[in-house]
């Protein structure tokens, strides 16, 4: 069955600082896509990034990037320079499939969240 | 592009009453859509999953008889609560997707309260 892992309950970092959030999975499918999303306190959900399992290259976009080691089974999240709007809660998130036809239909499995605070 | 609309945002109802809330698609044809709850501090889980024209697929414990779905077009999904009690009171929040995206688009929740 698949599991997302995500240990940091909370964490902190000096605003302009870099950031790590932890993220690991298990799933017994070769295809299957790994996804950070992020919640401020509004409520709504935020895509950040998005990994697929045959993807050869970390991703980026912008000041946000996935350190992807499959072996490891680890998708952490990295957000560099942290603003005071980084603020947030911060959720791993596997989709068995790769997307695309017939695999955007198939459902998420979130992790517990990390709430972020960054400080001035 | 990819917008999805929720109403209502919030909504209190009394105990015993039952309340719909709308999930719409904007501006692209939803194949599928997800309904999740979210109760404070805790992560999203997954209630159910819809097909246009067909009927949901329920996740394990949750009730199909108390938690109604109707995604009866593309562009909209319907979650009904019937006979609400306090216990339901909690954060749903549903998604869209549509087969050549890789990824869900949802919407901005809506915040249930049960008196």
């Amino acid at each position: 069955a698949q599991k997302i892992t995500q240990t940091q309950p909370g964490m902190f970092v000096q605003e302009k600082e870099a950031v790590t959030l932890d993220c690991t999975y298990d799933t017994s499918d070769q295809s299957y896509g790994l996804f950070w999303y992020k919640q401020p306190s509004s409520g709504e959900m935020i895509f950040l990034i998005y990994q697929g399992s045959y993807d050869e290259q970390n991703a980026t976009e912008g000041r946000y990037s996935l350190n992807f080691q499959k072996a490891r089974k680890s998708a952490n999240l990295v957000i560099s320079a942290s603003q005071l709007g980084d603020s947030a809660m911060y959720f791993c998130a596997m989709r068995e499939g790769l997307g695309g036809y017939g695999g955007a239909t198939n459902k998420l499995i979130f992790g517990t969240g990390t709430l972020l605070a960054v400080q001035p | 592009g990819a917008v999805v609309s929720q109403h209502p945002s919030r909504v209190i109802c009394k105990s015993g009453t039952s309340v719909k809330i709308e999930c719409r698609s904007l501006d692209f044809q939803a194949t599928t859509m997800f309904w999740y709850r979210q109760f404070p501090k805790q992560s999203l889980m997954l209630m159910a999953t819809s097909n246009e024209g067909s009927k949901a697929t329920y996740e394990q414990g949750v009730e199909k008889d108390k938690f109604l779905i109707n995604h009866a077009s593309l562009t909209l999904s319907t979650l009904t609560v019937t006979s609400a009690h306090p216990e339901d009171s909690s954060f749903y929040i549903c998604s869209a997707s549509q087969r050549r995206f890789y990824e869900q688009y949802f919407g901005p929740g809506t915040r249930l309260t049960v008196t």
